[in-house]
């Protein structure tokens, strides 16, 4: 596609349930990043691939989160036993470059735990 | 530790005024520096990036300097839309890392027809 397509735009779901969300970048992007953002705030950096390697995942705020890019292209972040503080948008980035160069967003997932 | 601030949290103009937005962080050794524009509901979009190297980048009606001495960008609009209307956020790479950009919280502009 044209864009980065991200998937569900919004999810609510009730505290404890496990939750996935799909990230399509563009397609041959080399980078790709996840980062979370609560209401009002800028966003904070979760994990960062090239291609399929997971190269940093200090963000990551809780061993309840997990993302992956198995083939270099399709992310998926998943949150596992959800809390309400996980209640976010959680925005997906893809690059043609490696590093934060000419990113482009995804229109993000809106998470609301219950 | 890496933080970026954004002054004003909020900003109201008419139409057709010149504005300039603020962003200051606390550590000198960054890689680069990036403005995005946000809309409501929608992800980020790039406006500018300036290299470590750089003082400034121009498109179009923006403008954004950098002076790494002193910890500080500052965002340009001239002729101000009410199509600008967003919020704005700063973001730095930091010198240890090309890959991880620390936001600022953003500044919210409003501009009335």
């Amino acid at each position: 596609g044209a864009g980065v397509s991200q998937s569900p735009r919004y999810k609510v779901a009730k505290r404890g349930q496990d939750v996935a969300l799909r990230c399509d970048p563009i397609s041959g992007h080399v980078s790709l990043f996840w980062y979370q953002q609560a209401l009002g705030q800028g966003p904070e950096f979760l994990t960062y691939f090239q291609n399929e390697a997971q190269l940093d995942k200090s963000g990551l705020p809780s061993d309840r989160f997990f993302a992956e890019r198995p083939e270099g292209s399709v992310s998926t972040l998943k949150i596992q036993r959800t809390q309400q503080e996980d209640s976010a948008v959680y925005l997906c980035a893809s690059s043609p470059f490696t590093g934060a160069n000419v990113l482009t967003f995804g229109a993000g997932s809106r998470l609301t735990v219950l | 530790k890496q933080e970026v601030t954004q002054i004003p949290a909020a900003l109201s103009v008419p139409e057709g005024e010149n504005l300039v937005l603020n962003c200051s962080f606390t550590d000198s050794a960054i890689y680069n520096l990036q403005w995005f524009r946000q809309d409501p509901g929608k992800g980020l979009t790039s406006l500018l990036l300036i290299q470590s190297s750089q003082r400034e980048q121009t498109s179009g009606r923006l403008n954004a300097s950098l002076d790494k001495s002193s910890g500080r960008s500052t965002l340009y609009i001239a002729a101000s839309q009410p199509g600008d209307s967003a919020t704005y956020l700063c973001a730095v790479c930091p010198g240890d890392s090309s890959y991880k950009l620390i936001f600022g919280s953003g500044t919210r502009l409003l501009v009335r027809p």
